[in-house]
């Protein structure tokens, strides 16, 4: 069964550093991988994904992901956060075959001014 | 543009009352599916319908129904409620599970 492991629970980091949060999935077949972002009191809104060809994807807000097939991971990466970017953060999978997606526990990224 | 309409955003329930919540979307999305959120556990499936007319269940079904009561509809109902459904529940849909698009959400309370 596929699951999908957030290391960090809770990151905090200065505004304009950069960010790392890291996302591990356990599937044994072919997949497609997700971030979404979800600000305080709302729903959740897609940030990239990855579906198949180049493995470093972009998204929206200056966020990019990077697919490693041999270590199963889909780490997500800004260069220079902003205040806006403090939300919580998920990674899901979804196996090709199969139409249900599944959702990591989130991390909390806190940009601090 | 409205995306995914959930209704109502807020509910108390008493122990062993019954709700509906309801979900419409405008997009012609085929697939719909209602996920519950709760702190440090992302969310979980609850169930699904990939067309209209079927629906499946998710990793946590026990307690609740649904109707897919048009391509647009996506009903979630909980016969009797319990403390343990206090959570957060959105509904989404997609085209063939390529990104999904969320709901604000309800936010329950069972007392």
């Amino acid at each position: 069964a596929q699951s999908v492991t957030q290391l960090d629970s809770q990151v905090p980091v200065f505004e304009e550093a950069p960010v790392e949060l890291r996302c591990n999935y356990s599937s044994s077949v072919s997949v497609y991988l997700f971030w979404y972002v979800q600000y305080p009191n709302q729903g959740l809104q897609l940030l990239l994904k990855y579906l198949s060809g180049s493995t470093l994807v972009k998204g929206i807000n200056g966020f990019e992901a990077e697919f490693n097939k041999s270590q199963t991971s889909f780490h997500l990466r800004k260069p220079s956060v902003h205040i806006s970017d403090t939300a919580e953060y998920f990674c899901a999978v979804r196996e090709t075959s199969y139409d249900k997606v599944i959702f990591g526990p989130g991390t909390s990224l806190s940009v601090i001014p | 543009n409205a995306g995914v309409t959930q209704t109502p955003k807020f509910q108390v329930l008493k122990t062993g009352q019954s709700m509906t919540l309801q979900c419409a979307q405008d997009m012609n999305h085929n697939s719909m599916y209602w996920y519950r959120q709760d702190p440090g556990m992302g969310l979980r499936l609850i169930y699904y319908s990939a067309s209209e007319g079927t629906t499946d269940k998710g990793e946590v079904p026990n307690g609740y129904n649904v109707s897919r009561l048009n391509k647009r509809e996506f009903s979630l109902r909980l016969e009797s409620a319990a403390p343990s459904q206090t959570s957060v529940y959105f509904c989404a849909s997609s085209t063939s599970g390529y990104g999904y698009t969320f709901g604000s959400g309800t936010r329950l309370t069972v007392v």
